[in-house]
Order: structure tokens, then sequence, then C-alpha cells
């Protein structure tokens, strides 16, 4: 079963824009992370934020969490084609041991030069 | 340099048939994940292993079967009981604690012949 829905499923936007996607879970989480997708290829790990965290930076990525709203979000500033991609939530639900996630649907970046 | 190797990048299969998709990992990690992805969709868990000669069923495992034998390697065995293989196939690795993140292959994409 998916825990994570990102919103929105597609996001078209200009080089130089910020871009932001959201991210709503069901359940207790232990931690939420962000993914990245090239098309045809496998995801690379953008950033980690703990249930104990509420905003993390790392370069041009801001992301916030709101356990409370059990929601999170992915803001990148200044976007560049090279971000054209598909972008991932998974959460690490709090109930169980070990690293296994859960993946939201995504959301589709397309950055235009 | 470390990283997961998966083969082949594409494969074919015939009605009735057995396929497996190799995966194999130099990153020392004890965890190990099979993902389906459909197109334009998140990430499915099929199976996964913390521990040499151990694995757990996810969410979708019908028609799937794994081993784990080498803390390197973690096989998926397509069978001929899954009727829908068409998809891409990810796999991914991590360390055994609970906030930690997957690294991924570049994926193996099946399709019926």
């Amino acid at each position: 079963s998916q825990q994570g829905e990102e919103d929105p499923q597609a996001l078209s936007i200009q080089e130089g824009e910020n871009a932001t996607m959201n991210c709503s879970y069901k359940t207790s989480i232990n931690n939420l992370q962000w993914y990245r997708q090239n098309s045809g290829r496998g995801l690379v790990h953008l950033i980690l934020i703990r249930s104990n965290e509420r905003e993390k930076h790392s370069g041009r990525l801001r992301v916030t969490l709101d356990t409370s709203k059990k929601s999170s979000s992915l803001l990148i500033t200044a976007s560049r084609a090279a971000d054209t991609a598909s972008y991932f939530c998974a959460t690490g639900p709090e109930e169980t041991s070990g690293s296994r996630l859960t993946f939201g649907e995504g959301t589709q970046l397309t950055v235009n030069p | 340099d470390g990283g997961i190797t998966q083969s082949p990048k594409y494969l074919f299969r015939k009605e009735g048939q057995n396929v497996t998709l190799s995966c194999e990992q130099n990153l020392n990690h004890d965890a190990m994940y099979w993902y389906r992805q459909d197109p334009g969709q998140g990430l499915r868990l099929i199976y996964y292993s913390q521990i040499v000669n151990d694995f757990q069923k996810g969410d979708i495992a019908e028609g799937y079967s794994v081993s784990r034998e080498k803390k390197e390697s973690f096989p998926l065995t397509v069978t001929s009981a899954q009727k829908n293989p068409t998809a891409f196939y990810l796999c991914a690795s991590s360390k055994i604690k609970v906030d930690q993140p997957q690294h991924f292959g570049d994926g193996t994409r099946l399709s019926i012949l």
C-alpha cells in the first residue's frame, strides 16, 4: 500500500523559478526521505529529515516536515533544466525495525530552459 | 567505486517462463530490497532482506521469489505465476539502521514476448 501521496502529480516551470512539491502520509513515521529519478534510471537519495526535525537544507534543496499534519514539502530554489526528473517522498514507519521505506507516487518536474 | 549493479538492463520473458534478475552490491550493506515500478507510478516493495539467508515479503510478493545466500547478492526470480510481469524492476540496498537512505541500481526493464 502506498503511504505517501505527492502533490502535484506534474509541475512545469521556467528555469530560475522555484519548485515546490508536497507529500502527505498516513501513519506515524521515524523519518521522511526525498529521492530523485531521472527517466529510465534508478533513484538517487536527496535528503532525509527525522521526525523530530522541522526543516533541513542541502544546497538548493529545503525540506520541511509537519508531523501534526503528516506532511512534508520539498523546495528546489533557482531551478535548472537539469533538475527535470521525478521526485518521490518515502517514509520510514515508526513501528517497524530496520530501514524499510514506503514510497509515494511521485511528482514529475519539468524545468523549461 | 561502490555501488549496486543490476543486470540485464533489458529482459524479455516468454509465456510460462521463469526469469531471474541479478542484483549485486559492494557497499557492505546488510539490507537489500526489490521494487517494482509501473509507468508513471511509484515504487512497490516486492521482497526485502536484512540478513543473509533471511528475507520477508513486501506488498506485492505473489509470483516472485528471492534468495539471499551471500551478503552481496539478492537475485529476484519472476515466475510464470506472475501474470503481469511487464515493469521496471529496481534493486536497492542500505545499512540496517532505521534512518538510513537506500542506494539504488539502474534497474531492469522486463517485457513479455
